[in-house]
């Protein structure tokens, strides 16, 4: 299995700043996929990032809100720009990776950030 | 939006068997049901997948019905850590991006 780690595991910002969300993977993985989880609500993709390529972003999400960088096959930064109160939520990293058999996803351990 | 339909909550005694299913009566014939638990305050765990077999592994069993428009995910003995929402998920591998859709919140009840 795939162990990741996510840095910083939580902060507090004021709105108007900027917060980069690092995600660190022990093995080298193709996809590596950022999600965002609302207070009390699922996880809801914002998204997908390969290695040597754009990342591609679901409906809702644009690349000058939330860039993403990822220079390597096991490293990947999420940036949360000019924060809002609504931008509280967890942040989440998530790799494609063996297990049981076939790929699965596995996911960090996830970064809450609070915007005041 | 997410392909899968799933009860809001469950109630399962401790020991018992907990039973939690999941409509998926869109999917494809090369898409994966696929079962991930999110405890609280933690990322998602993966817990199993099939495509059309039952499947069992040693934290779960698998039941997909033969039209595969629906399955059942069985904690065979439910302790109280198993406490979390659980999300049935359609994919055709984990490369597919995964789409969450609210899940079912389990509690486990001593």
């Amino acid at each position: 299995s795939a162990v990741i780690s996510q840095k910083p595991s939580r902060d507090i910002c004021q709105r108007g700043t900027s917060l980069t969300i690092q995600c660190q993977v022990d093995s080298q993985v193709t996809m590596m996929f950022w999600y965002r989880q609302q207070p009390g609500q699922s996880l809801t993709l914002i998204a997908t990032a390969n290695q040597g390529s754009e990342a591609t972003y679901e409906s809702g999400f644009v690349i000058d809100k939330f860039p993403i960088s990822r220079p390597n096959l096991t490293f990947s930064t999420l940036t949360v720009s000019n924060m809002s109160p609504e931008d509280s939520s967890i942040y989440l990293c998530s790799v494609e990776g063996p297990g049981y058999g076939a790929d699965t996803q596995y996911f960090g351990p996830g970064t809450r950030l609070t915007v005041l | 939006d997410a392909k899968t339909t799933q009860p809001t909550s469950m109630d399962c005694a401790e020991g018992r068997a907990a039973n939690l299913p999941c409509n998926h009566s869109t999917i494809s014939g090369n898409e994966y049901v696929y079962w991930y638990r999110q405890i609280h305050s933690q990322g998602p765990q993966y817990i199993i997948h099939g495509l059309k077999n039952n499947e069992t592994n040693e934290m779960a069993s698998l039941i997909i019905t033969e039209d595969r428009k629906s399955s059942t995910l069985i904690l065979p003995h439910a302790t109280l850590r198993d406490t979390a929402v659980y999300y049935c998920i359609v994919a055709k591998t984990s490369y597919d991006k995964v789409i969450f859709g609210p899940g079912t919140s389990l509690s486990v009840i001593p």
